[in-house]
């Protein structure tokens, strides 16, 4: 089975700031890892996502995460934070072996990450 | 164009009522799932469906039932609604049933139920 801790539900900061978004996840098989992105009264978008290879990867918008498999994280961090990015943040995983790849996706509990001017 | 359009968006109803979702994909994706999240926003999966088969059916009350007519329709039927039911519903699709797919989320229907 897997789980995914998001450690903090809430996340102010102010705007030109920096930001992380801090998530871990527990998992007996190996694991896709993604970050979603949800808009007020919106649905879901693809933030970004780690499949293999360079345990960085970035998004279009200026958002990186790190895959650190030893802690099993997958923290999100943006160097400078916009009025716009303000918005609840999920981590999720999706299982890779066998039978479990689904495309299942197993989420975190959310982050509101509030940008003030 | 919406690529993945869900109707009604709000939904008011009494207990005890019958109610259906609807949910459209122009993506040409394969695979559709519907998402429940909770007044705390938390996000878990019911079902998903690819090519009209039920690939995932999580432990849901049997008054939950989908309906896939085609590839690029999945349908959340519910029975008999409870005060629990209260929830935002969301549909989403992916190219194919895969772990690493990115899912197309629609905008969420908003049922209340009084």
């Amino acid at each position: 089975a897997q789980s995914v801790t998001q450690l903090d539900s809430q996340v102010p900061v102010f705007e030109e700031a920096p930001v992380e978004l801090r998530c871990n996840y527990s998992s007996s098989v190996s694991v896709y890892l993604f970050w979603y992105v949800q808009y007020p009264n919106q649905g879901l978008q693809l933030l970004l996502k780690y499949l293999s290879g360079s345990t960085l990867v970035e998004s279009i918008n200026g958002f990186e995460a790190e895959f650190n498999k030893s802690q099993t994280s997958f923290h999100l961090r943006k160097p400078s934070v916009h009025i716009s990015d303000t918005a609840e943040y999920f981590c999720a995983v999706s299982p890779q072996a066998g039978s479990s790849n689904t495309g299942k996706l197993i989420f975190g509990q959310g982050t509101t990450l509030q940008v003030k001017p | 164009d919406t690529a993945v359009s869900q109707t009604p968006k709000y939904l008011v109803t009494q207990m005890g009522n019958d109610k259906s979702i609807k949910c459209e994909q122009n993506l040409g994706h394969d695979t559709m799932y519907w998402y429940k999240q909770d007044s705390k926003k938390f996000l878990k999966i019911m079902f998903s469906y690819n090519n009209k088969e039920l690939i995932i059916n999580e432990t849901v009350p049997n008054r939950f039932s989908p309906k896939s007519p085609d590839k690029a329709h999945l349908n959340l039927h519910i029975n008999s609604l409870e005060l629990g039911d209260s929830a935002v519903y969301f549909c989403a699709s992916s190219q194919r049933t895969w772990g690493g797919e990115t899912q197309y989320f629609g905008p969420g229907t908003r049922l209340l139920v009084l």
